[in-house]
């Protein structure tokens, strides 16, 4: 069964200092999230592409955090600076289209901010 | 009020039994249902989605119940396998994105 692809699988980084995550999603699944976990809570969307635009990215704190699909394939996440708070799963997921169909998710990034 | 809301549980049961959630969502114009489940940090797997006329894969059985807004998750026959957080997720027509529940802890005892 194809994957959705993640890394790093776990990151450890000091606050202030940048981060970034990878994803490849499932080939063909136009539509890729970037979601935001932390224990004990649901996702949370921070931003949704369809291809290579951005759908919806009201949730993302765009003061730290970037996210980009240039080719509307792979996408990378940034946060600049890295605050305590964003200590969390990120988890990223496509679907074949938006809302209707289900999310599949990778295994995640967990991000410790120190 | 919350797009979608769960009992946090914890749900702790004997293996062999019978054991429910239901999830409620504020959205009547919701569309799309789906129950996920997620083991201790790991991500998010697709159990089964949520038609309108209910559905059933083996152990598990889901129903839709449009009057009330709200799904529910029946598990029989409950396994040690079974112990993980079932997330409720919903689809709202017009929102572009899935909407999930804080999600329910089942642990299943011996």
């Amino acid at each position: 069964e194809a994957e959705v692809a993640q890394s790093p699988r776990y990151k450890i980084t000091e606050k202030s200092q940048a981060v970034a995550f990878w994803c490849d999603p499932i080939s063909g699944h136009a539509t890729l999230y970037w979601y935001r976990q932390i224990l004990g809570q649901g996702p949370e969307l921070l931003v949704q592409f369809q291809d290579e635009s951005v759908v919806d990215d009201s949730q993302l704190p765009k003061d730290r955090f970037s996210a980009e699909r240039l080719k509307g394939v792979d996408s990378t996440l940034k946060i600049q600076p890295a605050e305590l708070g964003d200590s969390a799963m990120y988890l990223c997921a496509s679907s074949q289209d938006r809302g209707n169909s289900p999310l599949h998710f990778g295994n995640g990034t967990r991000l410790t901010v120190t | 009020r919350k797009e979608v809301e769960q009992d946090p549980g914890p749900f702790n049961v004997p293996e062999g039994a019978t054991v429910a959630f239901n999830c409620t969502y504020s959205n009547s114009a919701s569309q799309s249902f789906f129950w996920y489940r997620q083991d201790c940090r790991k991500e998010p797997k697709l159990l089964m989605s949520v038609y309108s006329s209910g559905n059933e894969d083996g152990r598990f059985t889901a129903q839709l119940n449009r009057a009330s807004q709200y799904i529910s998750l029946l598990i029989r026959d409950s396994k040690l396998s079974d112990s993980a957080t079932y997330l409720c997720v919903v689809n709202r027509y017009g929102a572009n994105n899935l909407f999930f529940g804080t999600g329910t802890r089942l642990t299943v005892i011996p």
